[in-house]
């Protein structure tokens, strides 16, 4: 079974960074596209970066220049290093493999990011 | 800057029909862009309702029905049932490893 567990929410003051893991199991994260995708408090989803299978990344512009994403294969896992964050940055993070037709084809439970002084 | 557009919100009635739809600010929908949709209530983790513009997800019962109608993408619920309420999102691939998200329909089943 196909399963994704993120963690490492919490509230970080503007400026700040933080580092958020995703966990898998029932799947090896490096032989699939992996992504993270983000939603504000009472807002819609935001297609938020994409590691594929062969390294290449990609980030969404409200992004781009702050957010890392990164595998570790040992450890079948995701991250997204998030720096310089700020107020609208706030927002659960979901991790979600990516599937056939580029589809968020299983999702993780989120983690909650509040960047707040 | 692209933007995905959906209607703010949408209602039927129990055992009714209805259609959402998945737009572009600028230009038509078609298959190229793998349009899928995603049901979400409040609280939860989005579900996979549709992928590559009508391939149901597994366990996604057949009144879910995805279509290009015009220029726009679109999700057919058809017999709707009170659990069906809540928010759906589409997401178009824009290509080059870009995704966006259209901003969600909420709708109610009354």
């Amino acid at each position: 079974e196909v399963q994704l567990v993120e963690s490492g929410g919490g509230l970080i003051q503007p400026g700040g960074s933080l580092r958020l893991s995703c966990a898998a199991s029932g799947f090896t994260v490096s032989s699939n596209y992996m992504s993270w995708v983000r939603q504000a408090p009472g807002k819609g989803l935001e297609w938020v970066s994409v590691l594929y299978s062969g390294g290449t990344t990609h980030y969404a512009d409200s992004v781009k220049g702050r957010f890392t994403i990164s595998r570790d294969n040992s450890k079948n896992m995701l991250y997204l290093q998030m720096n310089s964050l700020r107020a609208e940055d706030t927002a659960v993070y979901y991790c979600a493999r990516v599937g056939t037709g580029d589809n968020f084809e299983s999702w993780g439970q989120g983690t909650l990011v509040s960047v707040s002084s | 800057q692209t933007v995905v557009t959906q209607e703010p919100s949408l209602s039927v009635s129990p055992g009714g029909t209805v259609t959402l739809t998945c737009g572009l600010s600028s230009g038509s929908v078609s298959t190229t862009y793998y349009p899928s949709w995603y049901q979400q209530t409040p609280g939860q983790a989005p579900r996979t309702l549709i992928y590559i513009t009508n391939t149901r997800s597994s366990g996604v019962p057949d009144r879910f029905s995805g279509s290009i109608l015009g220029n726009k993408a679109a999700l057919t619920i058809t017999g709707a049932q009170a659990d069906d309420e809540s928010d759906y999102y589409c997401v178009l691939y824009m290509g080059g490893g870009i995704w966006v998200f259209g901003g969600g329909t909420k709708l109610t089943v009354l």
